[in-house]
C-alpha cells in the first residue's frame, strides 16, 4: 500500500460547484497533514493545514480522520481560479522527522 | 511571492559537467529540504536538513551532493548528470521538523541534462 492515496484525477466541475478531494494514508504514526496546491510548471503552495478537528478557511474545509486514517478537502462554491493540482501532504515519521510525503495530487479543471 | 529563492530557475547542463543549484531562505527556518519533481508526478524528497545537519538522505544517487553551509542557505552540487535526472528540483524550508510544521518551497530550478 502507497505511504500517501489520493483519489485518481481529473476532476472536472462547473464553476460554483462543490468538489471534495479524499486522501489515505499509510502510517498510523503520522501526526502532520496538509493540502497544497501546485499550478502547472510553478511550485507547491500550502493551501491548508488539517486539524483534529478540522478547520475551514472560506470555501476550502479539511477533515481529518485518525481512525480510518483519511484526510478530506471540501471546495464550495468553485471559482476559475482553483483549477490546479492539489496535493495531500502527510509527515510519515511525525515528531523530529520532517519526511514530507507527498500524495500523487488531484487535478481540478473548473470550467465556465 | 515565495520567501524561498532558488537559483537559476533555469538550468542546461551537459553529462560530464559540474553545477551547483542554490536556495536561501531569511525566515529563519532550521529546516531545509531538496525534492525533486518529474512531470506529472508528486515531488520525492531527496534530503533534509535540520539545524544544519542532515537528517535525511533518501537513497540519493552520490552525483548529488547537499550541503548546508549555514542555516539559510542550501545547495545541491551536480556532477556526471544522466538526462533522467531531468527535472524541476525543489527547496523548500520549514520553522522545524515537529508537528504541524508547515514547509514552504521556491520557485524551482527546472534542470536540463543533455
Amino acid at each position: 500500500r502507497k505511504e500517501v492515496e489520493q483519489d485518481p484525477g481529473p476532476f472536472n466541475v462547473p464553476e460554483g460547484a462543490t468538489v471534495a478531494f479524499n486522501c489515505t494514508y499509510s502510517n498510523s504514526a503520522s501526526q502532520s497533514f496538509f493540502w497544497y496546491r501546485q499550478d502547472c510548471r510553478k511550485e507547491p503552495k500550502l493551501l491548508m493545514s488539517v486539524y483534529s478537528s478540522g478547520n475551514e478557511d472560506g470555501r476550502f474545509t479539511a477533515q481529518l480522520n485518525r481512525a480510518s486514517q483519511y484526510i478530506s478537502l471540501l471546495i464550495r462554491d468553485s471559482k476559475l481560479s482553483d483549477s490546479a493540482t492539489y496535493l495531500c501532504v502527510v509527515n510519515s515519521y511525525g515528531g523530529s522527522q520532517g519526511n514530507l510525503i507527498f500524495g500523487k495530487g488531484t487535478k481540478l479543471s473548473v470550467k465556465p | 511571492d515565495t520567501e524561498v529563492t532558488q537559483t537559476p530557475k533555469h538550468l542546461v547542463m551537459g553529462m560530464t559537467n559540474k553545477k551547483s543549484l542554490k536556495c536561501e531562505q531569511h525566515m529563519g527556518h532550521r529546516a531545509m529540504y531538496w525534492y525533486k519533481q518529474k512531470a506529472k508526478k508528486p515531488p520525492e524528497l531527496m534530503f533534509v536538513y535540520s539545524y544544519e545537519k542532515l537528517s535525511i538522505n533518501e537513497s540519493v544517487p552520490s552525483r548529488f551532493s547537499p550541503e548546508c553551509p549555514n542555516s539559510s542557505l542550501l545547495n545541491l552540487h551536480l556532477h556526471a548528470l544522466q538526462p533522467e535526472d531531468s527535472a524541476l528540483y525543489l527547496c523548500a524550508s520549514s520553522q522545524g521538523t515537529g508537528y504541524m510544521t508547515e514547509a514552504f518551497f521556491g520557485q524551482g530550478t527546472r534542470l536540463t541534462v543533455v
